[in-house]
């Protein structure tokens, strides 16, 4: 199975400011089509998950374009420009590579 | 809209079995994938298998085969999963979640969750 490791467990974050959410695969994401299959979600408490960006770059409709999704074929990063308090929860990647799909552990962001 | 609302939550003893159900609305269900997952309190999220609602044809993580059979009635637009053997370790939250197969845009779309606790 295709591991995903997601780094750090927790973040803290004054809002306004950035905040970037690692994730590292055990195997390349890069499909031979040119396409990388990882993802990114948010889940709020209490919440469903909820899609926040798609093939590594790709923002999902509805997400604000603070929101952006970057990396390579096994590192990849999230990132949240201008934190605010609804994107409190925690963050998970993922992989639709191959079967089972997977995900990470999360990462929790909390508000200073 | 898009909706997908899932059956209300399940106590059931162990060895018993439980059909959970997953009822679409706003999109044509015959040309996506439903996907079903696991999420155990404070724990990671499993990814348990796929069914086409075209033809109910399944995908599965071997880690769930036995356990979970995935099935589609197309004529209410309504994705049921089974599971079997209960146990403390199938306490959970199952989430039905859409999925376009071929595009893999990504899980778009979430049922709100449904829990089964497994008890005696």
């Amino acid at each position: 199975d295709i591991v995903m490791t997601q780094a750090p467990l927790s973040v803290s974050v004054t809002p306004g400011e950035s905040a970037s959410i690692s994730c590292r695969s055990s195997k390349s994401l890069l499909h031979s089509n040119g396409i990388t299959y990882v993802y990114w979600y948010l889940q709020k408490p209490g919440k469903s998950p909820q899609l926040l960006i798609y093939r590594m770059s790709n923002l999902a409709s509805g997400v604000p374009d603070r929101f952006s999704g970057s990396g390579s074929e096994t590192d990849f990063t999230l990132k949240i420009s201008r934190v605010e308090a609804e994107d409190v929860g925690i963050y998970y990647c993922g992989q639709l590579l191959e079967n089972p799909w997977t995900f990470g552990g999360g990462t929790k962001l909390e508000l200073k | 809209e898009v909706q997908l609302q899932q059956s209300g939550a399940e106590l059931v003893k162990p060895g018993a079995s439980v059909k959970l159900s997953c009822k679409t609305s706003g999109y044509t269900f015959s040309n996506y994938y439903m996907s079903w997952l696991k999420q155990m309190p404070g724990q990671n999220i499993e990814w348990i298998g796929n069914i086409y609602g075209g033809n109910g044809g399944t995908g599965y993580n071997q880690k769930f085969k036995g356990k979970a059979t995935l099935t589609v009635d197309k004529s209410s637009s309504t994705a049921y999963m089974d599971l079997s053997s209960l146990t403390s370790e199938d306490s959970a939250v199952y989430f039905c979640a859409r999925v376009d197969y071929y595009s893999r845009r990504g899980f778009d779309y979430w049922g709100q969750g449904v829990m089964v606790t497994v008890s005696s």
